[in-house]
């Protein structure tokens, strides 16, 4: 399972460092991804990175805000926020991605698939 | 970034009813798309993904089709347990980009 923490009441301009803490498989073999759900609205994906930390991916809105990491010999993924803003206030999921892949024609393509999440954590910016 | 826009926003339906929910694309995006279900106060749960393989263990009236910029998810005989938000997720390209989500709400 994936359990998130680091969520609280943060002021704009604030930081927060989320924490994903994963048991009963290991990280290392998948990319993780951050998704957010603002209150009442949809899903927005965050971020992800690959399996050794190697490579990231950002919203638009938290390129040089928002910094995600990982530790694989604490099975844990994180999302370091930086001048948080009122629009980030939202509930903050974590997800594995096994990226599963399939044969199309003579070709295998790699794919998305959020197949597992944690029960989110919220993040409330806010003076 | 890719736009990804869902339609109906919502719809009520019976048990029983086949359910369609449409996804396209601002781009033209191969087969890279899963669907998520969604209930209130729940985490996502993945359905299907590079847009017609159907997740272990979900129920076989959930299929999903299409290629390029038009996409489908059906729900051949809508369960009480199936009302929920349906959001679907391109991936292919960054960043990754969800639908606005539909409701499917009890008729």
């Amino acid at each position: 399972q994936l359990v998130e923490s680091g969520g609280g009441l943060v002021q704009p301009g604030g930081s927060l460092r989320l924490s994903c803490a994963a048991s009963g498989f290991s990280i290392s073999t998948y990319w993780m991804t951050w998704v957010r759900q603002a209150p009442g609205k949809g899903l927005e994906w965050v971020a992800n990175i690959d399996q050794d930390g190697s490579v990231t991916h950002y919203v638009d809105s938290g390129k040089g805000r928002f910094t995600v990491s990982r530790d694989n010999a604490k099975n844990s993924l994180y999302l370091q926020m930086n001048v948080l803003r009122d629009a980030d206030t939202a509930v903050y999921f974590c997800a594995r991605d096994p990226t599963p892949s399939f044969r199309t024609g003579d070709r295998w393509n790699a794919y998305d698939a959020l197949d597992m999440w944690g029960q989110g954590t919220m993040v409330t910016v806010s003076s | 970034a890719i736009q990804m826009t869902q339609s109906p926003s919502s719809l009520s339906a019976s048990v029983g009813d086949r359910v369609t929910i449409t996804c396209r694309a601002s781009q033209g995006i191969g087969d890279d798309l899963s669907w998520y279900q969604q209930k209130p106060g729940t985490a996502p749960k993945l359905l299907i993904c590079a847009a017609s393989h159907l997740e272990s263990g979900v129920p076989s009236r959930f299929s999903g089709s299409g290629s390029g910029t038009d996409f489908t998810l059906t729900i051949s005989s809508l369960q009480p347990e199936d009302f929920a938000s349906y959001f679907c997720l391109q991936d292919y390209s960054y960043p990754r980009t969800f639908g606005q989500g539909t409701k499917v709400e009890i008729k």
